[in-house]
């Protein structure tokens, strides 16, 4: 059984450029969440696709998007980046429901300048 | 809006002693709460959880959490700490209605276990 796993592990990037953060479910788990993780706060939810939909949102402006595949892995997309998008980002995987356990990556490292 | 607080940003303990790490958690409804450990450099891992039944619940690694309705709480506690445990220690809630899993953090507890 394999765990979350999420690429790249570190990303610097420009102000104003585009990033894709990739991410690979846990086996059998159908159910991913995007997490933005700010330096000394704990993370915070973007969004969640259950089977290739979103079905859930937190306070996170348009520009930040994603994608689901059928073999539930999933992107993270950010437009426009700007200085204060610099964080961990998380991708979970569970199997639904509010109860259940998710399953976190390592995270990637996204540094703007 | 579903808020999660945890009292203390750092917690210092010498290994052997026990420790206590707080939470308040703020939804009056249906609620499901968690304890997450973060390493360095590392993801989350899930200690233990809260769904309903016992407010006593057991967790991995020798940790255990009391979920208090009255007082919105879910402190979590070690009898007896190692150096290994030496970590950032975050509760988290999901409501129970939504249908599907938002966890909602608190800033993380940064536990340091001393000899």
């Amino acid at each position: 059984e394999t765990g979350v796993t999420q690429s790249p592990t570190h990303l610097i990037k420009t102000r104003g450029q585009q990033v894709t953060l990739r991410c690979s479910s846990q086996s059998g788990h159908n159910t991913v969440s995007w997490y933005q993780q700010a330096l000394g706060q704990g993370p915070q939810f973007i969004f969640q696709y259950y089977r290739e939909e979103e079905n859930g949102r937190g306070n996170f402006p348009p520009r930040f998007s994603g994608l689901q595949f059928p073999n539930y892995s999933s992107e993270l997309n950010v437009n426009a980046l700007e200085l204060d998008d610099s964080a961990l980002y998380l991708c979970a995987s569970n199997l639904g429901g509010a109860g259940t356990e998710a399953f976190f990556g390592q995270g990637t490292r996204l540094t703007v300048v | 809006a579903q808020s999660v607080t945890q009292l203390d940003s750092q917690v210092p303990v010498f290994e052997e002693a026990p420790v206590e790490l707080r939470c308040n958690y703020s939804s009056s409804v249906s609620v499901y709460l968690f304890w997450y450990v973060q390493y360095p450099n590392q993801g989350l891992q899930l200690l233990l959880k809260y769904l309903s039944g016992s407010t006593l619940v057991k967790g991995i690694n020798g940790f255990e959490a009391e979920f208090n309705k009255s007082q919105t709480s879910f402190h979590l506690r070690k009898p007896s700490v190692h150096i290994s445990d030496t970590a950032e220690y975050f509760c988290a809630e999901s409501g129970g209605n939504t249908g599907f899993q938002k966890l909602v953090f608190g800033t993380g507890t940064r536990l340091l276990v001393s000899p």
